[in-house]
């Protein structure tokens, strides 16, 4: 089966940086997925990490440790348009990710 | 331009009635899922299709149907048998299906019973 652990909500300030952690116990492991899902919107892929280390894109970084089952999000120099949902997916033996419950982010001034 | 496309973006299901959320999309992908999302909870997946003329069922297909008789196509039937539909549907593609493909998905369909 399928694991996959996420804080429900976060909040941080606009200009700041943010964490958000995945934890994950799946059987088989084919990468790991990160959407961003603004309310009422489509996800859009933001990350994909399928060996260990860091990924960086541009404000956001994506970073995975495959033996301790964790990843986590990094959002720099926050903006309120990043107020969103954060989702964490994991492609397990099944071939198809499994999708965390998200993590809500919000963004004040 | 290349996408997804979910219509109608808002369906209204009467009692005992049969409705189908459409998807299409125009990027040339083999795979194609269909997803259910409740408030504070993460997505489900109700069913996905591989390859034209097979699909298999998810974690939550009790009370939907499928069918993927074309490749752009890939319509989900929320029947009378589902008890509680109203959620946002979202249907999303993949070029393969091996796990590590990127999944793009439509905009939504909320379905709300009257």
């Amino acid at each position: 089966g399928q694991n996959i652990d996420q804080p429900t909500e976060m909040t941080a300030t606009e200009g700041a940086i943010v964490q958000i952690n995945c934890t994950y116990q799946t059987s088989g492991f084919n990468g790991l997925f990160w959407y961003q899902q603004h309310a009422g919107e489509a996800p859009t892929f933001l990350s994909y990490n399928v060996l260990d280390g860091l990924e960086e894109k541009g404000r956001f970084s994506s970073f995975l440790s495959r033996s301790k089952g964790y990843s986590y999000l990094l959002l720099k120099e926050l903006q309120m348009k990043d107020s969103a949902s954060y989702l964490c997916a994991v492609g397990g033996g099944s071939y198809i990710p499994t999708f965390g419950r998200g993590t809500s982010l919000i963004v004040h001034p | 331009d290349g996408g997804i496309t979910q219509s109608p973006k808002y369906l209204f299901r009467k009692e005992g009635q049969n409705v189908t959320l459409s998807c299409e999309q125009n990027l040339n992908h083999d795979a194609m899922y269909w997803y259910r999302q409740d408030p504070g909870q993460g997505l489900r997946l109700i069913y996905y299709s591989q390859i034209v003329n097979d699909f298999q069922k998810g974690d939550i297909a009790e009370g939907y149907s499928v069918s993927r008789e074309k490749k752009e196509s890939f319509p989900l039937t929320v029947t009378s048998a589902q008890k509680n539909p109203t959620a946002f549907y979202l249907c999303a593609s993949s070029i393969g299906q091996t796990g590590q493909e990127t999944q793009y998905f439509g905009p939504g369909t909320r379905l709300l019973v009257l």
